[in-house]
């Protein structure tokens, strides 16, 4: 069975430091991978897709980027973090089709 | 723009009743749809979904039911359960660059009162 991982499970950084968000996939290949965002009292936002490797789809121009170094590891990583920062980041995946299954979070908060 | 929305924040119901959450969606080329249940600090867990070819999908206790012309889908609990309260999230699934792409509602919290 396909398992996702992510890591930290908590982070508080000061305003200006770099960040670092891990995801990783076990038990399938090739899968589309996500990042989401959800803000305190607000829904999810897409903020990255890959389809590949090295393949790397923006939703929202903002200090964070990703990359996809391996088939199954997924990088969400800023230079300098904003206040706004904060929140709750999810990683997904998806086997092409057109269910995403979410790990259990990174509670990012920005001081 | 919210092209996925969940009126409703929160919805108390009864322990052994239905639960009823709505969702509208106004994007038609939305294909998809999908239910997501989320306890605090935890990543959502997917429930059910349906294509935009049928009207209804069962799975045990939770059924979906879609009106295309109404653009508005919505999830019944029945009965409800204690456990079953957490916050239920509307997903609606569109073809993008290579990958589907998932637009959420902001949630409706569900309480199931013993």
């Amino acid at each position: 069975s396909q398992t996702i991982h992510q890591w930290p499970a908590t982070l508080v950084q000061p305003v200006g430091s770099p960040l670092s968000l891990e995801c990783t996939v076990e038990g399938t290949s090739n899968p589309n991978l996500y990042w989401y965002r959800q803000a305190a009292g607000r829904g999810l936002q897409l903020l990255f897709y890959s389809v590949g490797i090295g393949q790397i789809s923006s939703e929202v121009p903002q200090n964070l980027s990703a990359s996809r170094p391996q088939d199954r590891q997924f990088i969400l990583s800023s230079k300098k973090l904003l206040l706004s920062d904060s929140g709750f980041y999810l990683c997904a995946w998806s086997a092409t089709g057109k269910t995403q299954y979410f790990g259990p979070g990174t509670r990012l908060l920005v001081l | 723009d919210q092209q996925v929305k969940q009126n409703s924040p929160s919805l108390s119901v009864q322990e052994g009743r239905i639960s009823i959450l709505n969702c509208d969606y106004t994007n038609s080329m939305f294909d998809y749809f999908l239910w997501y249940k989320k306890y605090p600090a935890e990543g959502p867990t997917f429930l059910i979904s349906i294509s935009s070819i049928k009207d209804k999908n069962e799975d045990g206790r939770f059924t979906v039911f879609l009106n295309k012309s109404a653009k508005h889908l919505s999830l019944h609990i029945v009965p409800s359960q204690p456990g079953d309260s957490a916050v239920y999230f509307c997903a609606a699934s569109r073809p993008g660059a290579g990958s589907y792409q998932l637009t959420f509602g902001k949630g409706t919290k569900l309480s199931v009162i013993p």
